[in-house]
């Protein structure tokens, strides 16, 4: 049984640039949140998500970041003009219903 | 507002002290906290969640107690493979997660 898979592990964008993360749940679960952590901060919540649906978005910077997570296909975190600021690693996390959730490897992203 | 503390920060033991690491949190309707494990580079490893004040969860050399206002995780004879940095989060009633900043255990042996 894979676990909670994201691709890529490592993204490297100049400011500007869009950035597009990706998030396979496991197997059977439709639940998805997506996690932030910052250099030497703890890990913060930004976006819940069910198929097809927005949960709780309320740690979402109002502008330039969005998150999906279609009816087929993996979650997606889009990033839009990229800034310095933005450069931390981002973790999905998946879980069966509200219950413990079970996360990725991160994808690190740099801004240059 | 809903609110996780970790203490200490880190965390210094010889293989096979014991000790513990302290979870406080305040939360409007806690509905399960839980504990992580994450090695540098890598994602958060779930090991526990408790649900109730008295509740406690045991997994080799970790123990974990929750009580009205507190969790511990109690490190029973450490070895240097448990040294990571452990991670307490509680969840809302949305379902997110709101973590402490962590306990770094360094075990020398």
């Amino acid at each position: 049984n894979a676990g909670v898979m994201q691709n890529p592990r490592h993204l490297v964008r100049r400011r500007g640039q869009e950035a597009r993360l990706r998030c396979s749940p496991m197997k059977g679960h439709s639940h998805v949140y997506w996690y932030r952590q910052l250099p030497e901060e703890g890990l913060k919540f930004m976006v819940y998500l069910q198929k097809e649906n927005i949960i709780d978005e309320s740690g979402m910077p109002k502008e330039r970041f969005s998150a999906e997570f279609p009816k087929e296909g993996p979650s997606i975190l889009r990033i839009q003009q990229v800034v310095r600021g933005d450069s931390a690693a981002y973790f999905c996390a998946s879980s069966p219903g509200q219950a413990e959730q079970y996360f990725g490897p991160g994808t690190r992203l740099t801004v240059t | 507002e809903d609110q996780v503390t970790q203490s200490p920060e880190a965390l210094r033991l010889q293989e096979g002290e014991s000790s513990s690491l302290n979870c406080s949190y305040t939360v409007s309707g806690l509905r399960g906290l839980f504990w992580y494990r994450q090695d540098p580079g890598k994602g958060p490893e779930f090991l526990f969640t408790l649900y109730s004040a008295g509740e406690e969860k045991e997994k080799e050399r970790l123990k974990a107690t929750l009580t009205k206002k507190e969790s511990f995780l109690h490190i029973t004879a450490p070895k240097p493979e448990d040294s990571a940095t452990y991670l307490c989060a509680v969840s809302s009633n949305t379902g997110k997660l709101i973590f402490g900043q962590g306990t770094t255990l360094q075990v020398k042996p």
